[in-house]
């Protein structure tokens, strides 16, 4: 079948680096979206990775390791408004999106 | 980028009965679906909307419980018929702006619905 791990819930303080990991097992692999969802919101697209390594994109950093099945994004110089929750992708050979369950990241002062 | 317009954003539901979300883009887009996101969980794809023709419909979800309209590249309807409080969700529509499949979704903030 088809997975996709990220943990349910992180914390971090505001200022400092969280990291929240992604495994993937798939049929096939098209691509790693990573979205943010604040409570009572539309996910908003915030990276996609399709070849190996690291992208960067301001304060948030996308990296994939397609060999591992494993990405992870990179939130620095936390603050409070990236109290959200963090849902990884994954697109499979079918051009199916299949999603995980999303990560809470809470952030306190 | 694309701009969705969903409404009802929010509906209270008597069981048996039937809701029409409305979902309206700003632009013409080339896929359009429909998801359905149980507080805490992941999002579940229930069909692609195809422009002029019969959705394209997940395992899991037909077209009696959940027909589905889209008469041009910016308008798609989701029923869900015969509600049951089961089907107490959020419901939130998607398009793709992208070339091909691969570009990103865009998401209508979504339509939550609670059936009694």
């Amino acid at each position: 079948g088809q997975n996709i791990d990220q943990p349910t819930e992180m914390t971090a303080t505001e200022g400092a680096i969280v990291q929240i990991n992604c495994t993937y097992q798939t049929s096939g692999f098209n691509g790693l979206f990573w979205y943010q969802q604040h409570a009572g919101e539309a996910p908003t697209f915030l990276s996609y990775n399709v070849l190996d390594g690291l992208e960067e994109k301001g304060r948030f950093s996308s990296f994939l390791s397609r060999s591992k099945g494993y990405s992870y994004l990179l939130l620095k110089e936390l603050q409070m408004k990236d109290s959200a929750s963090y849902l990884c992708a994954v697109m499979d050979s079918n051009y199916q999106l299949i999603w995980g369950a999303g990560t809470k990241l809470i952030i306190k002062p | 980028s694309a701009v969705i317009s969903q409404k009802p954003s929010r509906d209270i539901c008597q069981r048996g009965t039937s809701l029409t979300i409305q979902c309206q883009v700003d632009s013409q887009v080339t896929m359009m679906f429909w998801y359905r996101q149980q507080p805490g969980q992941s999002l579940t794809l229930i069909a692609t909307a195809n422009q002029g023709s019969e959705a394209t419909y997940e395992s899991g979800f037909v077209i009696d419980k959940f027909p589905i309209s889209r008469p041009n590249l910016t308008f798609s309807t989701l029923t869900v018929s015969n509600m049951s409080p089961e089907d107490s969700s959020i419901y939130l529509c998607s398009a793709s702006a992208g070339e091909g499949d691969t570009g990103e979704l865009f998401f209508g903030e979504g339509s939550r619905l609670t059936v009694l």
